[in-house]
This record gives C-alpha cells, structure tokens and sequence, in this order.
C-alpha cells in the first residue's frame, strides 16, 4: 500500500541551525516524491520534487530508495521558513497522490 | 489567473444538513482532487478524477459523493453531515500526466463546522 510517514508533527530550531524534516514512504514501483509547503494564510504550494534535483529556498531532498526516504535539508534555517510542511508521493502509473501527515517547523530567533 | 477556486469558504452546518463544495480550475487540467486537513492527520484523500468523467475513491470516501461535472469543475458533497466531517477541505488539479511527476495547484480550502 502506499503510503508517507512523517514522524515529526513539530519541529524547532534556532535561526542558522541546520534543518532536517524526515520523511519516509512505502510504494511498489518507482515512486515520484514530492515537498509541499504551507505558510501561514496561504495556500499549499509545491516546494520542490525529486525528479527535478533542484534547490528552492536552500531546501534539498535526496532519495534514497534503500531506506525509502526523502528527507528535506536545509543547512541554515530562517524565520521566513516557519510553515507546515507535507511530504508526498505519487507514482508514474497512477494519479493517486498521497500525503504525510505534516510537520511544522518552527524557525526562533 | 485565478488557478483553483473553491467555494464557499466557510460553512457552518448542522448534523444531518446536506451541502456542496464546488471547485473549479481554469489551468485546463486533466485531473482534480478533494482532501481534507485534519490536526495530527495531514491531508487524506478523499475523492479524485484522473480525466473528464472518470472518480475514484482515496483513503477517506465514507460519507461523501462527487461529481466530475466537465473538465473544470468537481464538485464534494456531503449528503448528511456529521460532526466528524468538520474539517478544512481543499479542492486540487494537476495536468494528470501518467508520465511525469504531476504537480498539484491547490484551493484555499474551504472551512466546514458541523454541529
């Protein structure tokens, strides 16, 4: 069955410190995973996915396909990071798309 | 562009009360979704349309319909509320391709109280 843990519902760290934010799936086949990001009164928007290896906000995510995780990095975190943040995962034959339960992170000055 | 639009944006209902939550997307996307954000529980599916006349169940379908009305609207329906369907719903679209990594465009969600 597919599905997306993350094992974190809150996250706290101090202004500059380094952020992880876990996530890990179960999904036969090549999954297609994905970071979404929910500031404060504002809507879900993408942050990145994996398929495009790319880095927004100084966020990356690796896959890593013998742990089944896609865990979300940054190495200095900042006020402006503060949002809910959902791991997600869909796959190339389906067009089901199935969420984490979220974590929010918290940036303290 | 106005992306998802999702109507109303609150709604206050009793038990039993029946009511729709329209959504409609002018991205010309092939498919749509409906979730429902809950404290501790994220976002669950709960219906989607793949194309234009075709609805699936997700992992939380009890208690709701939908209909995939043409290719830009979709609508949720509860046909008699309980309380445990109080919750924040959000209407989503994507081009629907089998081949790439489809990326969703979200509403702003649509507040539901049932008392």
């Amino acid at each position: 069955a597919q599905r997306v843990t993350q094992p974190e519902k809150l996250l706290s760290v101090f202004k500059g410190a380094p952020v992880e934010l876990k996530c890990n799936y179960s999904y036969s086949g090549s999954p297609e995973l994905f970071w979404y990001v929910q500031y404060s009164r504002q809507r879900l928007q993408l942050l990145l996915r994996h398929i495009s290896r790319e880095s927004i906000k100084g966020f990356t995510a690796d896959l890593n396909k013998g742990e089944t995780s896609f865990h979300l990095k940054k190495p200095f975190a900042q006020e402006e990071d503060s949002a809910m943040y959902y791991c997600a995962l869909s796959g190339p034959l389906t067009y089901k798309y199935i969420f984490g339960t979220g974590t929010r992170l918290k940036v303290l000055a | 562009n106005a992306g998802v639009t999702q109507t109303p944006k609150f709604q206050v209902l009793k038990t039993g009360q029946s009511m729709t939550l329209q959504c409609a997307q002018d991205m010309n996307h092939n498919s749509m979704y409906w979730y429902r954000q809950d404290p501790g529980m994220g976002l669950r599916l709960i219906y989607y349309s793949a194309s234009e006349g075709t609805t699936d169940k997700g992992e939380v379908p009890n208690g709701y319909n939908v209909s995939r009305l043409n290719k830009r609207e979709f609508s949720l329906r509860l046909e008699s509320a309980a309380p445990s369907q109080t919750s924040v719903y959000f209407c989503a679209s994507s081009e629907g391709q089998l081949s790439g990594a489809n990326v969703l465009t979200f509403g702003a969600g649509s507040r539901l109280t049932v008392l």
